[in-house]
């Protein structure tokens, strides 16, 4: 069965450094991945995703995505932390098939300290 | 365009009731799919509809039931509600089950007390 592990609860970094959520997942086939975010109060927001193609994924707010078969990780990294980007953070797979349903993690609460 | 909307925001029920949940989906989109995401966890997918059928269920008892209409709004009922069922209910919509375009409403807090 298709899972996702975030094994961050909450990630502290101080504003202006770089940043890593980690994300690692378990798939039957190919991976379709995602990085969603979540603001208090809030849906979700999509971020990112790989479906095939560079390992590298850019996203929206400066955001990026490295996808590493091998170790069946989908770490989402920004270069320069901004408080604006504390939030709750999802990564996500796609359980193929008829309905291609989300399976989520746990989330990782990101804390941007300035 | 406009995206996924959902009503109420906030809803506080007593155990036992039964409660309606509604979802107008993106314009454009024929699929509905409603997670529910408790506190402190990720979001748990209850139940997919693709042009007014049920096209997938999660984990969740036969008290949780939907209904999607002809403009693709949709709703999300459960019946004899418990303690448990308090959460943050998520619609999503999407384009012939598309997993690429998943568009996410803002959500509905139910409080059972």
């Amino acid at each position: 069965a298709q899972s996702v592990a975030q094994p961050e609860d909450q990630v502290n970094v101080a504003e202006g450094n770089p940043l890593t959520v980690k994300c690692t997942y378990s798939v039957s086939g190919n991976p379709y991945l995602f990085w969603y975010v979540q603001y208090p109060n809030r849906g979700l927001q999509f971020l990112l995703k790989y479906i095939t193609g560079d390992n590298l994924v850019k996203g929206s707010y400066g955001f990026e995505a490295e996808f590493n078969k091998s170790q069946t990780s989908f770490h989402l990294k920004k270069p320069s932390a901004l408080v604006s980007d504390s939030a709750l953070y999802f990564c996500a797979v796609i359980n193929g098939g008829a309905t291609n349903k989300l399976i989520f993690g746990t989330g990782t609460l990101l804390a941007v300290q300035p | 365009e406009t995206g996924v909307t959902q009503s109420p925001t906030h809803l506080i029920k007593t155990r036992g009731q039964q409660v309606t949940l509604r979802c107008s989906s993106q314009s454009g989109h024929n699929t509905v799919s409603w997670y529910q995401q408790a506190l402190g966890q990720g979001p748990q997918f209850i139940f997919q509809y693709y042009r007014e059928e049920e096209n997938g269920r999660g984990n969740f008892p036969p008290r949780f039931s939907g209904l999607q209409f002809p403009n693709y709004s949709s709703e999300l009922n459960v019946n004899a509600l418990e303690l448990d069922d308090s959460a943050l209910y998520l619609c999503a919509s999407s384009l012939d089950r598309e997993f690429y375009g998943y568009t996410f409403g803002s959500g509905t807090r139910l409080t059972v007390v």
